[in-house]
């Protein structure tokens, strides 16, 4: 089955400690994504990949890294994650720009 | 800067009526269009797209959306809503050229029995 696949789904964290969050698609697709979504605010993009080494920041970059090794990966690291972190993310892929996402279904954390 | 706008928050309907959910975008040239719907516990799924040709496009789930050049709005709409369309439903536009992914910030449908 196409997918994409974050883990984990659900992640409690301390302030300062340093986590990933995984990112997964099995569709050889070149571009990938990563979104926040916070109540009111909509998605809104961290870092985005166009192929393999290569990474751009989004509109929200602040206290996030990715990197892209692998086609099929692209981890969100959070080196010292502070409360306002706290959302729900996403990772997505996409074969082209007018194609649509597939979107995985989310990692919840909370920054404590 | 580019933008894209949902104008409603929340939309109430009963079961068996119309639905029709509002989406302005705010870019010169004409960007690809997307709706997206995504439901309690979920990711995102599309629904339908628009690239060019004809303004009207029919999606999965018994979805449709008009896009509307002179009004720059892309109004997704559904003859007769179930319940289980109940879900938060987003609009997106991508410029053209770039990878650049705009969305909206959501429009929440209640569907009442």
């Amino acid at each position: 089955e196409a997918q994409v696949t974050q883990n984990p789904r659900y992640l409690i964290t301390v302030t300062g400690k340093k986590l990933t969050v995984t990112c997964s698609q099995n569709m050889n697709h070149e571009y990938m994504s990563w979104y926040r979504q916070d109540p009111g605010l909509g998605l809104r993009q961290i870092y985005y990949s166009m192929n393999v080494e290569v990474t751009d920041k989004g509109d929200v970059p602040e206290g996030y890294k990715v990197s892209r090794k692998e086609k099929r990966n692209f981890p969100l690291i959070l080196e010292s994650p502070s409360p306002n972190q706290t959302s729900l993310y996403f990772c997505a892929s996409s074969v082209g720009q007018g194609s649509g996402y597939t979107f995985g279904s989310g990692t919840r954390l909370t920054v404590v | 800067a580019q933008s894209v706008t949902q104008p409603d928050i929340h939309i109430t309907v009963s079961e068996g009526a119309s639905l029709e959910l509002r989406c302005n975008y705010s870019y010169g040239a004409t960007p690809y269009l997307f709706w997206y719907v995504q439901s309690p516990g979920q990711g995102l799924q599309l629904l339908l797209k628009y690239f060019s040709g004809d303004t009207l496009v029919q999606g999965i789930k018994g979805f449709e959306a008009e896009f509307k050049r002179s009004q720059s709005s892309f109004n997704l709409r559904k003859p007769s809503v179930h319940w289980s369309d109940a879900a938060e439903y987003f609009c997106a536009v991508v410029i053209r050229g770039t990878y650049k992914y705009i969305f909206g910030t959501g429009t929440r449908l209640k569907v009442l029995a």
